[in-house]
């Protein structure tokens, strides 16, 4: 059981740039999310899925997207990489909402 | 939404040395965890505490929803302790868990 994995754990963009962070369990989880971490605070959530084709926004959702085709896989995409998205990005899972959550290892990512 | 408040916001301790951590949080809550985040930025899940108290070695956590907060018991602290402690809280309708702000500590020889 690998848990959560996330991919990369480092990444260095330009400004304007895209690209997308990879999440996958391999738990069977229903409820996944994607948080960010910025220095000095706790973690802010940025979207959620409850299942399979379901997704929602969380308090910072700009400049995100997501989607959920499969169980296992719930990937970032960062549309147009600004500075202010110079964070730390957690994945996690959970059985359903309200249970234990599962993180995986952060992907820290600059933007330039 | 839900807020949720730790202190201390940091703590310096001698090895050996016993702390409680505290958590208050501002609604009735569904889930509740403890998550330890280490030097190298790994959330590590410590406690899935709702309510009631469970140990796990050295450690022991403590929640009162009726009265909003929960309490983590650090005993015999080691090194290995240092890091961010953070208290999760999910509640109501929201699909979310609302992190506070961490209590950093370290431990020293």
């Amino acid at each position: 059981n690998a848990g959560v994995t996330q991919t990369p754990k480092f990444q260095v963009l330009k400004t304007g740039q895209s690209m997308t962070l990879q999440c996958a369990q391999d738990m069977n989880h229903e409820y996944m999310s994607w948080y960010r971490q910025d220095p000095g605070m706790g973690l802010r959530l940025i979207h959620y899925s409850v299942g399979a084709g379901i997704t929602d926004q969380g308090e910072v959702p700009n400049g995100y997207n997501v989607s959920r085709s499969t169980t296992e896989d719930f990937p970032l995409r960062l549309l147009s990489a600004a500075p202010s998205q110079t964070s730390v990005y957690f994945c996690a899972s959970s059985v359903q909402v309200n249970t234990e959550a599962f993180f995986g290892q952060g992907t820290r990512l600059t933007v330039v | 939404g839900i807020q949720v408040e730790q202190s201390p916001p940091d703590l310096i301790l001698q090895e050996g040395a016993n702390s409680t951590l505290r958590c208050n949080f501002s609604d009735s809550v569904n889930n509740l965890q403890w998550f330890h985040q280490n030097p190298w930025g790994q959330l590590i899940n410590l406690f899935y505490i709702p309510s009631g108290t469970k140990q796990n070695g050295r450690l022991s956590a403590t929640t009162v929803a009726t009265e909003r907060y929960s309490l983590l018991y650090i005993s015999s602290s080691q090194t290995t302790d240092s890091g961010v402690y953070f208290c999760a809280v999910e509640g109501g309708t929201a699909s979310k868990l609302t992190f506070g702000t961490g209590t950093r500590l370290q431990v020293t020889l």
